[in-house]
């Protein structure tokens, strides 16, 4: 079975600073991993997958992902946090092969500060 | 391009009664999925269907939640009687192929509260 923690229910970062957002997998088969943002009374968004090709992905908004398979991590980060960021995000995984059966994370809840 | 539609966006009921959630998802999209997000939590998937076709339902409390997705396109999530742990939001989702890995769409949810 798949499955994937977030550390850390709530991130907070001044505006301008790194963010980083943390994923740790854990799957029997090479996983394919997401990141979605959902912001308030909204729907999920993808913001950036990894699906066995390039190990650094990089995705909307100025958002990047780097697998280590070593690590069984896929943390999210931004060199430069924006107001407009504060958002809900989800780490999310699925058995290679198919995107069907999401197993989502619990959610990191970012705030950015002036 | 439009996206997922849903309605209602938000719904009250009382314990007992039944309630029902409309999705419209992606024109072309033959992959449509339904999930509940409880407070402070990620999705849980309930019912996948492709096309008409339920592929994946084994997360759907079949006592009380039914799902229909008529034709292939527009699909129904219907809970009869709400419990009050039925609170929480539904999302619908839709992917234009299952068995790659594609982006599934999510639309607005719906958030039902049961007093």
């Amino acid at each position: 079975a798949q499955s994937v923690t977030q550390l850390g229910s709530h991130v907070s970062v001044s505006e301008g600073a790194l963010v980083l957002l943390r994923c740790n997998y854990s799957s029997s088969v090479p996983p394919y991993l997401f990141w979605y943002v959902q912001y308030p009374n909204q729907g999920l968004q993808l913001l950036l997958k990894y699906t066995s090709a390039a190990t650094l992905v990089k995705g909307i908004n100025g958002f990047e992902a780097e697998f280590k398979k070593s690590e069984t991590s896929f943390h999210l980060t931004k060199p430069s946090a924006h107001m407009s960021d504060a958002a809900e995000y989800f780490c999310a995984v699925t058995p290679t092969g198919t995107a069907s059966k999401l197993t989502f994370g619990t959610g990191t809840r970012l705030q950015v500060t002036l | 391009e439009a996206g997922v539609v849903q309605s209602p966006r938000y719904k009250i009921i009382e314990k007992k009664q039944p309630v029902a959630f409309w999705c419209n998802p992606i024109s072309g999209h033959n992959t449509l999925y339904w999930y509940r997000q409880n407070l402070g939590q990620g999705p849980e998937l309930l019912i996948r269907y492709e096309n008409e076709e339920a592929v994946d339902d084994s997360q759907l409390p079949k006592d009380r939640f039914s799902a229909e997705r008529l034709k292939g396109v527009d699909s129904t999530l219907k809970i009869q009687p709400a419990e009050l742990g039925d609170s929480a939001v539904y999302l619908c989702a839709s992917s234009p192929l299952a068995g790659v890995p594609n982006e599934q769409f999510f639309g607005p949810g719906t958030r039902l509260t049961v007093l």
